[in-house]
């Protein structure tokens, strides 16, 4: 669900090694995820996206996984770059309803070089 | 293709000031708008969204208001800022399916003081 007043949690990752961010989302019926990152005075940017008929998706250098039994995304950065660094949400939308995009919690990813 | 404008980036007003956001989408027509208020270093918040002309729902109780005088213009207003009302704005768009995407603009820095 929406983590509108949390501070957001972070992942350190060491430069070149796989990221692992992972998203718990609220509503079982949801019908598109998305995946996005979000840097510093930016707004966010989409870097994958996933239908709810499916569990996989590939992108370049990025892999999104859905687990719908327990309402679970996550998203695999391969071999993370400094270019990484940022925060990364996942988002649900749920088609009948206006198709709102609502965020789940979001991640901030470090690099350690 | 289809684009996103959101202006200004920055803005400091007295508390007690009026407030006048646009955001306009260029490129598409009859687009799904959104907008979004993030605080700092926090989740994103659904504060209004529009399926159409002179169509708002307002997702939480608060001192804004939205209208959207045209299918791809949407603003946000205030009589009167508050203190509470300072954070990061961010204005979307989507079609409403998976293959039309949901885009982002590069979000207004509000700063009541």
């Amino acid at each position: 669900g929406e983590s509108v007043g949390l501070h957001l949690p972070t992942l350190s990752v060491q430069e070149g090694d796989n990221s692992i961010i992972n998203c718990a989302y609220s509503n079982s019926a949801s019908d598109y995820f998305i995946w996005y990152k979000q840097e510093s005075g930016k707004g966010p940017q989409f870097i994958i996206d996933i239908r709810s008929n499916m569990d996989k998706r590939q992108g370049q250098r990025v892999t999104v996984l859905l687990n719908k039994t327990v309402k679970h995304l996550s998203l695999q950065i391969a071999a993370t770059q400094p270019g990484d660094s940022a925060v990364y949400f996942c988002a649900e939308i749920l088609y009948s309803s206006a198709s709102k995009i609502i965020f789940g919690s979001g991640t901030r990813l470090s690099i350690r070089p | 293709s289809q684009t996103i404008h959101q202006w200004p980036a920055t803005l400091v007003q007295p508390v007690g000031s009026p407030l006048s956001l646009e955001c306009t989408v260029e490129g598409t027509s009859n687009p799904n708008l959104y907008w979004y208020r993030q605080a700092a270093g926090r989740g994103l918040q659904l504060l209004f969204y529009s399926v159409g002309i002179g169509q708002i729902s307002s997702e939480v109780p608060q001192n804004l208001s939205a209208s959207r005088p045209q299918d791809r213009q949407f603003i946000l207003s205030s009589k009167k800022l508050l203190l509470s009302d300072s954070g990061f704005y961010l204005c979307a768009w989507g079609r409403g399916r998976a293959n039309y995407g949901y885009t982002f603009g590069s979000g207004t820095r509000l700063t009541v003081v």
